[in-house]
C-alpha cells in the first residue's frame, strides 16, 4: 500500500526561527511530489512541486527537496512568520496520476 | 492562473435529501478530481474523470456518483445524504498529456453538514 508519512503531526516555533518539516513514502517509483499548504476551513494551495527527475524546488523562503532512493522529502521554511502558521501537506504522484496524500504536519509560528 | 471554483463554501442537508456539489475549471483540463477530507483520515479520492462522461472509482466510491456533460464541470452527488458524509469536500483539476498527469489545483473547499 502505497503511504506518506509526515513528521512531527504538529509544530509550534518562535518567529523568525529556520524550520524543516518531513516526509516519507513508501513507493521508490512515485512521479512528481508537492508540498501544499491548507488554512484552517480552507482549500489547498500548492506551494512547490518537484518533478521526478529534480531534487529540488525554491520559491521565496521556501526550499523542498527530493531523495527518491530513500523515499523522503524535506520542506525547509527560512525565517518563520506567523503568517506561515497553518497546515503543510506532502502528497506523491502514483503511476497512475493520483495524488497520495500524508496526514500534515501542523505549525504553529509564536510572535 | 488556473481557477477552480465550487458552488458552495458551506452547505447544510438532511439526513436523505439528494445533494449535489458542483465543481468549474476555467484551464481546459482534462482530468477533474472529488476528495474528502475528515480529521485523522486526510484527504481520500472518491471519483474522478479523465474526460468528458468518462468516471473512474476513486478509494471511496460509496455513497456518491459523479456527472462530467462538460470538459469545465464535474458534479458530485449524494443521492440520499447521511450523517457519515458530513466532510469537508474539496474539487481539483489537472492537465493530462501523453499519459502523464501534471500538478493538480485544487478548489476553496465545500463544508457540507448533515443533519
Amino acid at each position: 500500500k502505497q503511504e506518506v508519512t509526515q513528521i512531527p503531526a504538529a509544530l509550534s516555533v518562535p518567529e523568525g526561527e529556520n524550520l524543516v518539516l518531513n516526509c516519507s513514502f513508501t513507493d521508490s517509483a512515485i512521479y512528481n511530489l508537492q508540498w501544499f499548504r491548507q488554512d484552517p476551513g480552507k482549500g489547498l494551495t500548492s506551494l512547490l512541486l518537484i518533478q521526478s527527475s529534480q531534487r529540488e524546488q525554491t520559491s521565496g523562503r521556501l526550499n523542498a527537496s527530493l531523495d527518491k532512493s530513500s523515499g523522503r522529502s524535506t520542506l525547509y521554511i527560512a525565517a518563520s512568520q506567523p503568517g506561515d502558521s497553518a497546515t503543510y501537506l506532502c502528497a506523491f504522484y502514483n503511476q497512475g496520476g493520483k495524488l497520495i496524500f500524508g496526514q500534515g504536519t501542523e505549525l504553529s509560528v509564536k510572535p | 492562473d488556473v481557477k477552480v471554483t465550487q458552488s458552495s463554501r458551506y452547505l447544510v442537508k438532511r439526513t436523505g435529501e439528494k445533494v449535489f456539489l458542483e465543481c468549474v475549471q476555467d484551464m481546459d483540463h482534462e482530468n477533474m478530481f472529488w476528495y474528502r477530507q475528515d480529521p485523522g483520515l486526510g484527504l481520500r479520492l472518491i471519483y474522478f474523470s479523465y474526460d468528458v462522461k468518462m468516471k473512474e472509482k476513486g478509494d471511496i466510491p460509496e455513497g456518491y456518483s459523479v456527472s462530467r456533460e462538460k470538459k469545465e464541470r464535474f458534479s458530485l452527488i449524494l443521492e440520499s445524504a447521511s450523517t457519515n458524509q458530513t466532510s469537508m469536500y474539496l474539487c481539483a483539476s489537472s492537465l493530462w498529456s501523453s499519459g502523464v498527469s501534471y500538478e493538480q489545483y485544487f478548489g476553496p473547499g465545500t463544508r457540507l453538514t448533515v443533519t
